[in-house]
């Protein structure tokens, strides 16, 4: 399967607190995404990065790439409760197709 | 803008129904994908369009499923004859020269 892979599969932590998720995939890739699912909801973008960097800030998140290991890794900083959701990674190739991993349920505690 | 529109939200029907899920994409957005997710198998793509042609229909589970796109502001995703186990929520997508994908709010389809 081509499919990536997000670790953990669940993450809990107290507003405030930072969260890390990591996402591993495995062909090589022309960008990778990170998405937000809220429960009931679409998708929703965050944050691209593209196989030439290294690592994105937006506000909060900041994401890593490392094209060696074929990993990625998405931090939330100063995690509220509003952040809880699904977290998806995908990434595309030279074609049009986005590959999602299954996904970290974050749970951000009041 | 109103985003990727998805009609309808819910769809209950029984075993054998025909059911057409209905999409209506960003204006101006080439690139339309149908997704179908599930807690087993994660969310899966379906089909492809770009510039209102099927360029990858290869996620298509079976010839039950079909999926047009007549004009540029609207597609369809159509099973006939449904299954139990075509029920999953069905996201519709759009995109600008294939970077950045918006979503739908999706339909969830409950097969009896």
């Amino acid at each position: 399967s081509q499919q990536g892979e997000e670790d953990p599969q669940a993450l809990s932590i107290q507003e405030g607190e930072n969260a890390t998720m990591n996402c591993s995939y495995k062909t090589s890739i022309n960008n990778l995404q990170w998405y937000r699912q809220n429960s009931g909801r679409g998708l929703v973008h965050l944050i691209l990065i593209r196989s030439n960097e290294r690592e994105k800030h937006s506000g909060r998140l900041r994401v890593t790439l490392d094209t060696s290991k074929k990993s990625s890794s998405l931090l939330i900083t100063a995690s509220r409760a509003a952040d809880t959701a699904s977290y998806f990674c995908a990434h595309g190739g030279s074609n049009y197709k986005l590959t999602f991993g299954k996904g970290t349920l974050l749970t951000v505690n009041p | 803008d109103a985003g990727v529109i998805q009609s309808p939200r819910h769809e209950v029907t029984e075993m054998g129904q025909e059911v057409t899920l209905r999409c209506k994409p960003i204006s101006g957005h080439n690139s339309l994908f149908w997704y179908r997710q599930t807690m087993m198998r994660g969310l899966e793509l379906l089909i492809y369009f770009n510039n209102n042609v099927p360029i990858d229909d290869s996620g298509m589970p079976e010839d039950r499923f079909s999926a047009k796109m007549p004009n540029a502001s609207f597609s369809t995703l159509k099973i006939q004859p449904s299954e139990p186990r075509d029920s999953a929520v069905y996201f519709c997508a759009s995109s600008l020269d294939r970077n950045i994908q918006y979503f739908g709010a999706g339909t969830r389809l409950s097969v009896l």
